[in-house]
């Protein structure tokens, strides 16, 4: 079965700065593999996606992803953190044997942005 | 385009009732699947259906149980709540089985049990 590690539960970065979040994942074969936010009282939004090919994926709000198949990870980056970035992080896996709609989700990484 | 349709937003229950949740898939989306979030087991699958049919099912007891219409909108029932049925629920569609790409998810209804 598929899992997600998210080591971080909480970081804290000034607002300019850089930021990475890290992704861990188990899977047997290639996997899908997301990154979703969710601000307070809202559902979640895609950020990027992986299915194959380049391993660095653009997303939306300037996030960018590395998947690294030796190391089985999936980190997310943001060269400079805007006050709005402020919101809990997912990273989830998918099982593309498995219906869609399963995902697996990691615990989430609350993002704190400070003046 | 109208996106997930989640109803009601909020409600509050207590032990023992019962609870009937709503999800509208965005228009064409055929997939919709329902997660149960808490701060102390994150976001969690309970089941996903797809043209009428419970295609895949969490870890849940019995007593939490869904069903999806043929206009592809959805329901979750969970029947004699217990405290710890308090969380978010999230819904989220997508186009079908073979992968959009994309879960698109509802604001979520939040439910507590007193």
């Amino acid at each position: 079965a598929q899992s997600v590690t998210q080591p971080d539960i909480h970081i804290t970065v000034s607002e300019g700065a850089s930021l990475e979040l890290r992704c861990n994942y188990s899977y047997g074969a290639t996997p899908y593999l997301f990154w979703y936010v969710q601000s307070p009282g809202q559902g979640l939004q895609l950020l990027l996606k992986y299915f194959s090919g380049d391993t660095l994926v653009q997303g939306i709000k300037g996030f960018e992803a590395e998947f690294k198949r030796s190391q089985s990870s999936f980190n997310l980056r943001k060269p400079s953190v805007h006050w709005s970035d402020a919101a809990e992080y997912f990273c989830a896996v998918a099982a593309i044997t498995d219906s869609w709609g399963k995902f697996q989700f990691g615990a989430g990484t609350q993002v704190v942005v400070t003046p | 385009k109208a996106g997930v349709t989640q109803t009601p937003r909020y409600l509050i229950k207590t032990r023992g009732q019962q609870v009937t949740l709503s999800c509208s898939p965005i228009s064409g989306h055929r997939s919709v699947s329902w997660y149960q979030q808490t701060p102390g087991q994150g976001l969690q699958f309970l089941f996903e259906y797809f043209s009428e049919t419970q295609r895949n099912k969490g870890n849940f007891p019995g007593r939490f149980s869904g069903r999806q219409f043929s206009n592809s909108r959805s329901e979750m029932n969970v029947s004699t709540l217990e405290l710890g049925d308090s969380a978010l629920y999230l819904c989220a569609s997508s186009l079908d089985l073979s992968g959009s790409g994309e879960l698109f998810f509802g604001e979520g209804s939040r439910l507590t049990v007193l």
